[in-house]
Formats: C-alpha cells, structure tokens, sequence
C-alpha cells in the first residue's frame, strides 16, 4: 500500500525558512503534491512536482525532489504569519487517479 | 484552476438520519472524488464518482452507507446514511482537469457533526 509520512510540528520565526519534509514507500509515484489547509478551510493546492524532476521553484516555495530516497520537501522563503496552516504532502501513484495523502504537518509562524 | 462549492458547509445531525452533501464545479471535469478528513487525521478517499454508471469504492466503504451520486459533469452528491458520531468528519470534494494533467483541486469541505 501507500505510505506517506510528515513530521507533525514545525514552528519558526516570522521572516525565517521554513522546510517541511515528507517520505513516501510507493516508487510508481507520477506527481507529488503539497497542499496547504487553513483553519476551518479546504485544501489549497500549491505546487506539484514531477516524478521526473528534482526541483521546483514557484516564487516564495521550492520543491525538492529525491527520488532515489522517496523523500520530498517543501521550502518557504521569508514564512509570514499567513503560512502558519497544515500541509500536506500526497502522491498520485501510476494506475490509480486519486491522491494519498501524509498525516499533515502543522506549521506555526512566531512572529 | 477550478470553482468548486460544497452544500452544505456544515450540519450538526441525529445519530441514525441521513445527510446528503452536494458538490458542484464551474466547468465539466472528468474525475470527481470524494474524500473523509476525521478530526485531527489526513485525508482518505472514500469513492470514485463515475458520471453515468456507478461509483467505485475503496475498502472499507460501501454503497448502502455513502451512496453517490454524478448526474453530469459539473456536479455530484454524497450521502451520509443512518450517522453514527464516528462519521463526524469533513466531506470533500475533489476534481482533476485536464487530461494529462494531474491537478486537483477540493472543494471547501462539508463538516458535519453526529449527535
């Protein structure tokens, strides 16, 4: 089966970097996805990556992408309060169109 | 990207009645899914909304329970039948666009609350 794992908690300053990492067993995987959820809210998808490639850059996020090791990160440059959300980490596996979904990781930006 | 609404946006219900949710998207899509977030947990997908013929379903969830609805491309229903409080969750809605591109988008989200 599918399993994706995120480290529950990350916390950092206003104006720091914030990385949010994600592990995945399926080695079939054709996109991965983050998405973020605000309170109360839905997913809000934010970038996706690729199985093919090792970086994405998207203005204040950049993907990486080590396959080799089924790791996944999330970077954001200069996190503002209104980065502090959860997010997720999902893959879509070749054969199947849904997504698999990690535990969520909650982000909370000090100021 | 897409416009996605959910109906409605939460419920507190009786433990053994039935909910149906609605979900409607701003051009034809494809796929639609509809996914359970229990409170605290990631996201599980519960079925596949098949325009025109059934819904397929993963394990663990059936069709006398979360029946389905997909009338048209645009638009679906999930119902939520003879609630226990353990299906106290968010329903949500997902579509992908495109045909080779794998982008897909949620609806708000339904939280429903069993009493």
């Amino acid at each position: 089966g599918e399993d994706v794992e995120q480290s529950l908690f990350l916390s950092v300053r206003e104006g720091d970097s914030s990385v949010i990492n994600c592990t995945y067993t399926d080695s079939s995987s054709t996109y991965l996805y983050w998405y973020k959820q605000e309170p109360g809210a839905g997913l809000q998808l934010l970038t996706y990556i690729f199985s093919n490639m090792d970086m994405k850059q998207d203005q204040r996020l950049t993907v990486l992408l080590n396959k080799k090791d089924k790791h996944l990160s999330l970077r954001i440059a200069d996190t503002q309060t209104g980065d502090s959300a959860i997010y997720f980490c999902a893959e879509n596996v070749a054969g199947a169109n849904n997504l698999f979904f990690g535990t969520g990781t909650r982000l909370t930006v000090i100021p | 990207s897409a416009v996605i609404s959910q109906k409605p946006s939460r419920d507190i219900c009786q433990r053994g009645t039935s909910l149906t949710i609605q979900c409607q998207v701003d051009s034809q899509v494809t796929m639609m899914f509809w996914y359970r977030q229990q409170p605290g947990q990631s996201l599980t997908l519960i079925a596949t909304a098949n325009q025109g013929s059934e819904a397929t379903y993963e394990s663990g969830f059936v069709i006398d329970k979360f029946p389905i609805s997909r009338p048209n491309l645009t638009f679906s229903t999930l119902t939520v039948s003879n609630m226990s409080p353990e299906d106290s969750s968010i329903y949500l809605c997902s579509v992908i666009l495109g045909g080779i591109s794998y982008e897909q988008y949620f609806g708000p989200g339904t939280r429903l609350t069993v009493t």
